[in-house]
C-alpha cells in the first residue's frame, strides 16, 4: 500500500538555525499538509498546499515557516530561525479533496 | 469551549471486551469525521472515515456519528492487545480547497490486557 514517507526521523538543531523537513507524499495525491504535535498535546494543523500554493494556514504558521514542492515528488517544511518552542513531532500528510488524509511517521525535531 | 473534546484516558480493558471511544465537538460546520490510531513514535493511521450522521462498519470497528448531538463514537469489538494505542478523532468542514484542515481531539489512550 502506498505511504507517506518523511525524513529525517529525528533532527537535532541549535536554536536560531534553519531546518528543513522533507516529505514524499502519496503519488496521486493533490493536497499536502503539515501538522505538528508537541509532546503530550494534540495534533495541530499548520498548513495545507494545493496547486503549488498555500490554501490554508494556521496562526502557528508565521513568517518563520515556509513550504515548497521543489519537484514532482517532494514536499518540504522550512523553519528559518528555530526556537525552543518549535520542538515537536512534525507530520506530513497527503490526500485528495474527497478522500481522508494519510500521514507519515513524522520527524521528531529537537531544538537545543 | 474546545472545538473537539476527547477523554485522554487511559482506558484499560481485558482482551475480548467491547471498547467505546467518544468525541464531542462544538462546530456544527464539521461534516467529515475520522478516527486514527497512533502507536508510540508513529504517525496517525487512518481507521475509519465517515460523512455526516450514521453508522459505518469495517471488520471489528464501527464508527457512529450523531450530528444533532455533535457526538461521534468508535466501537471496537473483540479487542486485542494489539489494539493498545492512542485513538484520535479528527474532523473537517468541507471538501473545498480552503477547508481541508483536520481538527483533532487530544486522543484516548487504550490499554487492552491479555
Amino acid at each position: 500500500e502506498p505511504e507517506v514517507t518523511q525524513t529525517p526521523s529525528h533532527q537535532v538543531t541549535q536554536m536560531g538555525q534553519e531546518v528543513i523537513l522533507r516529505c514524499v507524499p502519496i503519488s496521486n495525491h493533490l493536497y499536502f499538509y503539515w501538522y505538528r504535535q508537541i509532546l503530550g498535546q494534540k495534533v495541530e494543523f499548520l498548513v495545507s498546499f494545493y496547486n503549488n500554493e498555500i490554501s490554508e494556514k494556521s496562526e502557528i504558521f508565521d513568517d518563520q515557516f515556509s513550504v515548497e514542492r521543489p519537484d514532482g515528488s517532494n514536499f518540504t517544511l522550512k523553519i528559518r530561525s528555530t526556537k525552543l518552542e518549535d520542538s515537536a513531532m512534525y507530520f506530513c500528510a497527503s490526500g485528495n479533496s474527497n478522500q481522508p488524509q494519510h500521514f507519515g511517521d513524522g520527524t521528531r525535531l529537537s531544538i537545543l | 469551549q474546545k472545538e473537539v473534546e476527547q477523554d485522554p484516558g487511559p482506558l484499560s480493558v481485558p482482551e475480548g471486551a467491547i471498547v467505546s471511544l467518544n468525541c464531542t465537538y462544538s462546530n456544527s460546520a464539521f461534516q467529515y469525521f475520522m478516527w486514527y490510531r497512533q502507536y508510540s513514535r508513529k504517525g496517525p493511521e487512518l481507521l475509519m472515515y465517515t460523512y455526516s450522521s450514521g453508522n459505518k462498519e469495517d471488520g471489528r470497528f464501527t464508527a457512529q456519528v450523531d450530528k444533532s448531538s455533535k457526538y461521534i463514537s468508535l466501537f471496537i469489538r473483540d479487542s486485542q492487545p494489539s489494539d493498545s494505542a492512542t485513538y484520535l478523532c479528527a474532523m473537517k468542514q468541507s471538501l473545498n480547497t480552503g477547508f481541508q484542515k483536520l481538527v483533532f481531539g487530544t486522543g484516548t489512550r487504550l490499554l487492552v490486557s491479555p
